[in-house]
This record gives structure tokens, sequence and C-alpha cells, in this order.
């Protein structure tokens, strides 16, 4: 079974300030890991995903995410937040053999106040 | 290129009525995958395509809930007699290989 916890269902920062939404998971298997952004009315974007390889992931946007085994935590960061970050992230995981159901998180709203 | 597209962008209807919903993968994607999106909710898993063979129905909801899928091209998403609490975005993605999965804009659903 795995499973995917964002603890925070709101984040606001100011913008040029960092950015730090957090995601811990539970995983039966290793686990890929992925965070998506959803901009309003539009389709979700893959923003970076961990595969076993290095633990410190960058994604697109200057966004990364460091996979933590010891503390089963996926957080996303970002060290100067634009206008245009504002959106919804989700923190994914994807484990077991077929390695192919994603299991979502509930999500994250990330409002940038100018 | 072309990503993944749905149709309609926009249902709406009566509940006790069926509806379809449209997906098309991007060329040469083997595997199409159905999720569900309620209000405020992440993604729900509803099935897994790898080309016209259903491995994985175990997330749909009830069996008013079917897809099918024609070759490695074209799925639809059924859903019978529909109820409230079907409203929900329903989201389609594929993918090339059983990891990164490309998705489409969504159907976003409405039973009155």
């Amino acid at each position: 079974a795995q499973s995917v916890t964002q603890l925070d269902s709101h984040v606001s920062v100011s913008e040029g300030t960092p950015v730090l939404l957090r995601c811990n998971y539970s995983s039966s298997y290793s686990p890929s890991l992925f965070w998506y952004v959803q901009h309003p009315n539009k389709g979700l974007q893959l923003l970076l995903k961990y595969t076993s390889a290095a633990t410190l992931v960058k994604g697109i946007n200057g966004f990364e995410a460091e996979f933590k085994k010891s503390e089963t935590s996926f957080h996303l960061t970002k060290p100067s937040a634009h206008m245009s970050d504002a959106a919804e992230y989700f923190c994914v995981v994807s484990s077991g053999g077929s390695n192919y159901k994603l299991t979502f998180g509930k999500g994250t709203l990330l409002t940038v106040n100018p | 290129g072309a990503g993944v597209s749905q149709s309609p962008s926009n249902k709406v209807t009566e509940k006790g009525k069926d509806v379809e919903l449209r997906c098309d993968p991007i060329s040469g994607h083997t595997a199409l995958y159905w999720y569900r999106q309620r209000l405020g909710q992440g993604l729900e898993f509803l099935i897994y395509f790898q080309g016209n063979s259903a491995p994985d129905k175990s997330g749909l909801p009830s069996d008013r809930f079917s897809a099918e899928r024609t070759g490695e091209s074209v799925s639809t998403l059924t859903i019978q007699r529909t109820q409230q609490e079907d409203s929900a975005v329903y989201l389609c993605a594929s993918s090339p290989r059983t990891n990164e999965q490309f998705f489409g804009p969504g159907t976003r659903l409405t039973v009155l």
C-alpha cells in the first residue's frame, strides 16, 4: 500500500521569498515520487520526479525537492517565489511491481502575494 | 506536438442520464489512465489501460462506470445513470512507459 500526506492545504508567501511545500509518503517498496502543478483551468504539469537516482532533484521553473528516506519526506522548495507560481501543487507516489498506479496527495494551494 | 486531449471540456447533465467522456492520448503512448478529481481533493485512480486491455479496473467506483479503449488510441469513459456524487473533473493521462504520465485538461462533469 502507498499513501501521500501533504502537510499544508494552503501556503501563502510574498513574492521573492522562499517556498516550502511539505510532503510525507508511505510505501511498501522503493518509491518513485513526483510533484505536479495545476494552474487554474489548465492540465496537470510534471514539475520534477525522483526515481532512485540523485536524492536532490531539480525541476522546472527553479523548483527542487529532496528525497529523505529516513524521514519519508519529499518536500518541494524554491528559493524565490514568483507571482506565476501561484497554483495547486500535488505530491504523488508510485510504487510496487507494476509501478504505474499514481497515488496523489490532496494538494497544497500556493498563494503568492505582491 | 499535440498533448493529451479530452472532450467535452464541460458537461452538464441531469441525474439518471448516461454520459460519455473521451480521451485522445499522445500518439505512440501505450498506457492510458483515467482519474477523478472531486472538489478540493487529490486525484483518485479509476482505471489503467495497456494497449486496449485493462489490467487494473480497481478504482472504478461502481458498475455504473465502464471504460473502453480502441487499440492504442482513443478511450471512452462511460457513466450510466449519473448521480450527483459523480460530479467531478475527470482526467485522462497517457504514458510511453509505466512511469511518467502526461495529463489532459480534463472534463468537468456536473450532474444536476
